[in-house]
């Protein structure tokens, strides 16, 4: 049974960087039959795709964020995070992890999400 | 604004069937036959229910289908179930990249 947890802060102050990780379990990172995914939903939006890792490291990022995310992976530990700077308001959200398909980039599995605030 | 455009309600009673849209464009539903459909109940982890237009992965209900036609794509529900009720999205490609809709929370009455 594959699973995802994200583990975090859940409260960041605005211009601070937002880091999260996801730990994978029932799956290996190593496999490479997958890539390993960050998205969110912001309130009143619709879901949000951050980007992707592939276990090798390498990434694809939203382009709307891209000056903003760095995904990284320690595919010995079977992890994987997220670090977005320089947060405002905006950037309060669920964060979710998922693993994505490499075919069709649909996210077979998911964490249960995160609720990350910016305030100070 | 969602990428992908999905009624914000649907409802049916037990036993009916029900559908829900999910409205692209040609650069990414009407391009690809990628289309998927999520299942999330609030509080746990979103489920994958349908991928590449009308495929299910293991485990979930045949009464879960999918299709596709120009920009739009539909999620059906034959036989709704107390079980069903929960958010729905879609989701799709573009630019190589995913997208999603705004959701539907259906409702069974």
């Amino acid at each position: 049974q594959v699973q995802l947890q994200e583990s975090g802060p859940g409260l960041v102050k605005p211009s601070q960087t937002l880091s999260l990780t996801c730990t994978v379990t029932g799956d290996s990172m190593s496999s490479g039959s997958h890539y390993w995914s960050w998205l969110r939903q912001r309130p009143g939006k619709a879901l949000e795709w951050i980007g992707h890792i592939y276990y090798s490291g390498s990434t694809s990022y939203n382009p709307s964020l891209e000056s903003r995310v760095t995904i990284s992976v320690d595919a010995s530990k079977n992890q994987f995070s997220l670090n977005l700077n320089s947060v405002t308001a905006a950037d309060t959200a669920v964060y979710f992890c998922g693993r994505e398909r490499l075919i069709d980039y649909s996210q077979d599995y998911w964490g249960q999400g995160t609720l990350v605030t910016v305030s100070s | 604004q969602s990428a992908l455009t999905q009624p914000a309600s649907v409802s049916g009673s037990p036993g009916q069937s029900i559908t829900i849209s999910c409205t692209g464009t040609s650069s990414d539903i009407g391009g690809f036959n990628y289309v998927s459909w999520y299942q999330h109940h609030p509080g746990i982890a979103p489920k994958l229910i349908i991928y590449e237009v009308n495929k299910r992965p293991s485990g979930v209900p045949d009464r879960f289908s999918g299709s596709k036609s120009g920009n739009t794509a539909s999620l059906i529900i034959s036989g709704i179930q107390a079980e069903d009720e929960a958010d729905y999205f879609c989701g799709s490609y573009r630019r190589s990249a995913p997208v999603f809709g705004g959701g539907t929370k259906v409702t069974v009455l």
